[in-house]
């Protein structure tokens, strides 16, 4: 089955502890990309990458970290977490296309909904 | 400020019936529009999408109108049906050199009464 895999679903950590965040996509996609949900603020991009070892910086990118090492991996890190990070994060997958080329859309992973206290 | 805005919350609909969920975009470089379902405890769910050049797109029950002149999209969803009670985003492609991402509405939860 076609899928994106984040782990854990849930966490609760404590300020300053360092966590990753898997992500996993078995479609051979090139573009991947994480993004978090805040109410009132919807759905806003972190970090994206366009293959193994391209990656860059999306609208809210301030303490976070990717790395892409592998074309299906696309781990999120957080280096020291605060309570700010607080929120549900999704990661995303799809082919890479160009202006003008359409696709079926992005994949997403089922979330991880993230407590930092 | 908001580029993909949803302006109804929330919409109740009788089974049976049309569900009209409506979307406006201030950026005209946008030029694919998705629309997503999300259940509670999941991940968004593609449903639907269209480019720019069309102005229609019909997928079975779902179909997708897009007016650019106007800015604005919506997604008809005929006859609606209890398991589409979910939360529907609007999402807009925007290429930003390498960057292929979506801009998101903040959504509008539909409930289908039975």
């Amino acid at each position: 089955e076609a899928q994106v895999t984040q782990n854990p679903r849930y966490l609760i950590t404590v300020t300053g502890k360092k966590l990753t965040v898997t992500c996993s996509q078995n479609m051979n996609h090139e573009y991947m990309s994480w993004y978090r949900q805040d109410p009132g603020l919807g759905l806003r991009q972190i970090y994206y990458s366009m293959n193994v070892e391209v990656t860059d910086k999306g609208d809210v990118p301030e303490g976070y970290k990717v790395s892409r090492k592998e074309k299906r991996n696309f781990p999120l890190i957080l280096e020291s977490p605060s309570p700010n990070q607080t929120s549900l994060y999704f990661c995303a997958s799809t082919l890479k296309v160009n202006p003008g080329q359409y696709n079926y859309g992005y994949t997403f992973g089922s979330g991880t909904r993230l407590t930092v206290v | 400020d908001q580029q993909v805005k949803q302006n109804s919350p929330s919409l109740s609909v009788q089974e049976g019936r049309i569900s009209i969920l409506n979307c406006d975009y201030t950026n005209s470089m946008f030029d694919y529009f998705l629309w997503y379902k999300k259940y509670p405890a999941e991940g968004p769910t593609f449903l639907i999408s269209i480019s720019s050049i069309k102005d229609k797109n019909e997928d079975g029950r779902f179909t997708v109108f897009l007016n650019k002149s106007a800015k604005h999209l919506s997604l008809h969803i005929v006859p609606s049906q209890p398991g589409d009670s979910a939360v529907y985003f609007c999402a807009a492609r925007a290429f930003a050199g390498n960057n292929r991402k979506l801009i998101w509405g903040l959504g509008t939860s539909l409930a289908v009464n039975p």
